[in-house]
């Protein structure tokens, strides 16, 4: 089967810097997302990693292990419109699991 | 305009009643895909599409069918609703194995 993990919920302050966890086994594996979803909206992309190692888009960065089936979202210079919840997805075999999100919440 | 709309946005309906959730995207892709969001569970597949002609099953497929009336729409139906089919359905679109395109969101409760 397939089993996407990350924290529940995490609270950081503004300006900081977070780091959201999470942890996969899947049966086969292309690849790790990490979408951002603020409440009662659409989730939009934000990384993607393929091989180990850190990608980085601005306050954005993911790292992959693919050994070790774990991936992180690195979130810098924390805002208040980062408050939204985040999701890693892990894509095998033409289809994506998705964990079932962190909710992070900035506070000032 | 939007890239990838979805209708109704909004559908209150009654145990027993067929209804549809229309998905259509003006970007192009092949890929199309149909999840529900639940709390706690986050995104669970139900059905994927990546032509016309290709229909594949998800996790969670039973009780709902799906059709492909072209490359940019996806429809959505359920035969008859039950209340545990209350959620927030998503259609999304990708090319590929690249990032997916998610529509707003369909809020469905089924009484």
């Amino acid at each position: 089967g397939q089993n996407i993990d990350q924290p529940t919920e995490m609270t950081a302050t503004e300006g900081a810097i977070v780091q959201i966890n999470c942890t996969y086994q899947t049966s086969g594996f292309n690849g790790l997302f990490w979408y951002q979803q603020h409440a009662g909206e659409a989730p939009t992309f934000l990384s993607y990693n393929v091989l180990d190692g850190l990608e980085e888009k601005g306050r954005f960065s993911s790292f992959l292990s693919r050994s070790k089936g774990y991936s992180y979202l690195l979130l810098k210079e924390l805002q208040m419109k980062d408050s939204a919840s985040y999701l890693c997805a892990a894509y095998n075999f033409n289809k994506f699991y998705f964990g079932s999100g962190t909710k992070l919440n900035v506070k000032p | 305009d939007a890239d990838v709309t979805q209708t109704p946005r909004n559908r209150i309906t009654k145990t027993g009643k067929r209804i549809m959730l229309e998905c259509s995207q003006t970007k192009g892709h092949d890929r199309m895909y149909w999840y529900r969001q639940d709390p706690g569970l986050g995104l669970r597949l139900i059905y994927y599409s990546f032509d016309v002609k290709d229909i594949n099953k998800g996790e969670i497929s039973d009780g709902y069918s799906v059709s492909r009336q072209a490359q940019a729409k996806f429809s959505l139906s359920l035969e008859s609703a039950i209340p545990n089919q209350t959620a927030l359905y998503f259609c999304a679109t990708s090319v590929d194995s690249n990032e997916q395109y998610f529509g707003p969101g369909t809020r469905l409760t089924v009484t």
